[in-house]
């Protein structure tokens, strides 16, 4: 397996834009995790899903912010409109179930500047 | 109560000496502990876990020493190399199988 691919890795974009960044999680995990990673704040939890439904969304800091998976294999996260202050790296991870020490893999995370 | 606390924030080791990290948690709920390990442009990895059934766990340069009593568990890295300069996080386990994250710690080793 190629392991969590994330698209695109690195996306500049003007304030008031539409952002969509993409996952495709590791074939035959049942969880996947949405991070967001700044210097200020460190590694936030957005949502998570567990066999393709929301199971915490508390961590999505606005409206502005919406994830979905429509699949197994496939979620997004998009950002509408975009603002300065979402710049950050984005980091989607999956991981098995069952088993509470099953490792959590990440993709190489999307770096996202909003002008 | 669900916080993981990590410290320090960053550290500075000459090549060759012991890094040592820090993590204390409040929640005995938490059952698993993993260590990441993040180089730079790159995602977080495993690089090391520990259950609270034992109060140690090494492989190769890395060892976790864990303290139930005092809930606490530190990362010790010995005989620390410029290669291991990255950024270290703590974790917990909750029971709906998510992770509460440390702050990291960027740790540079000089050579």
């Amino acid at each position: 397996d190629a392991g969590v691919i994330q698209s695109p890795r690195h996306e500049v974009t003007e304030m008031g834009q539409e952002v969509t960044l993409r996952c495709k999680p590791i074939s035959g995990h049942d969880y996947l995790f949405w991070y967001r990673q700044t210097m200020m704040r460190g590694l936030e939890l957005l949502i998570y899903f567990n066999n393709n439904v929301p199971i915490d969304d508390s961590g999505m800091p606005e409206d502005r912010f919406s994830a979905k998976m429509p699949n197994a294999s496939f979620s997004t996260l998009k950002i509408q409109p975009s603002e300065p202050r979402d710049s950050a790296v984005y980091f989607c991870a999956s991981r098995q179930n069952p088993g509470k020490d099953t490792e959590a893999f990440f993709g190489q995370g999307t770096r996202l500047t909003v002008v | 109560q669900q916080q993981v606390k990590q410290s320090p924030q960053s550290l500075i080791v000459q090549k060759g000496g012991i890094s040592i990290i820090n993590c204390a948690y409040e929640n005995t709920a938490f059952d698993y502990f993993p260590w990441y390990q993040q180089f730079p442009g790159k995602g977080p990895a495993l690089l090391i876990a520990i259950r609270p059934d034992v109060s140690e766990k090494k492989e190769g340069r890395f060892t976790i020493s864990f303290n139930k009593s005092a809930k606490q568990f530190s990362l010790h890295i010995m005989d620390s190399q410029p290669g291991d300069s990255a950024t270290y996080f703590c974790a917990a386990l909750k029971s709906n199988y998510q992770l509460i994250w440390g702050a990291g710690t960027k740790l540079i080793i000089k050579p």
